[in-house]
């Protein structure tokens, strides 16, 4: 009875290269929804994806970022050319058809040197 | 636009005292609250959330919270403090209705128990 599941835990990458962040739902849900916590801040909403579809990105930076969640597979977050200030938790939760009660998974710790 | 305002990004109390966690919400409309709480090394979890129902509201693991129209305020306590509770409460907010991309949530505040 697996949650909601993230990888990696903790991510470290160079200035400049690609973050690929990765999330997978819980069973039997379809909806996908990411959030960045930045140190002693709440987390902020980026993306709301339902299979094959973004439905709101109005939280996700103009550029370098993206997020998509195939018919298969995990929902991926991926941040292109990554800068420092890209550090940060990234949650993902899921919820069923009805969208109120998320589900969140443990995060990834995005360092960036 | 909505906000939250939780007030003390720490608080520590001794084992067996009260917990009280502030959290203020500024809304146009009537609003859906909610207080989630985040284990060391885990994802956020509800503990329970307000509706528009009865204004006092029961969640997990003893502790409740209070809709207070007149002072914008959903406070969460719990009569005492267990070791247990030490983690981080997120209060949140959302409009009626709205979907889940639309909960705004608080910056946090760490609950630390002393023994």
């Amino acid at each position: 009875n697996a949650g909601v599941m993230q990888n990696p835990r903790h991510l470290v990458r160079r200035r400049g290269q690609e973050a690929r962040l990765r999330c997978s739902p819980m069973k039997g849900h379809s909806h996908v929804y990411w959030y960045r916590q930045l140190p002693e801040e709440g987390l902020k909403f980026m993306v709301y994806l339902q299979k094959e579809n973004i439905i709101d990105e109005s939280g996700m930076p103009k550029e370098r970022f993206s997020a998509e969640f195939p018919k298969e597979g995990p929902s991926i977050l991926r941040i292109q050319q990554v800068v420092r200030g890209d550090s940060a938790a990234y949650f993902c939760a899921s919820s069923g058809q009805g969208g109120e009660k998320l589900f969140f998974g443990s995060g990834t710790q995005l360092s960036v040197l | 636009a909505q906000s939250v305002t939780q007030l003390g990004s720490h608080v520590s109390v001794s084992e067996g005292a009260l917990v009280l966690l502030r959290c203020n919400y500024s809304s146009s409309v009537p609003p859906y609250l909610f207080w989630y709480v985040q284990y060391p090394n885990q994802g956020l979890q509800l503990l329970l959330k307000y509706t528009s129902a009865a204004t006092l509201v029961k969640g997990i693991n003893g502790f409740e919270a209070e809709f207070k129209k007149s002072e914008t305020s959903f406070h969460l306590t719990k009569p005492s403090a267990h070791m247990s509770d030490a983690a981080e409460y997120f209060c949140a907010v959302s409009d009626v209705g709205s979907s889940a991309s639309k909960i705004i949530f608080g910056s946090g505040t760490r609950l630390s128990i002393r023994p």
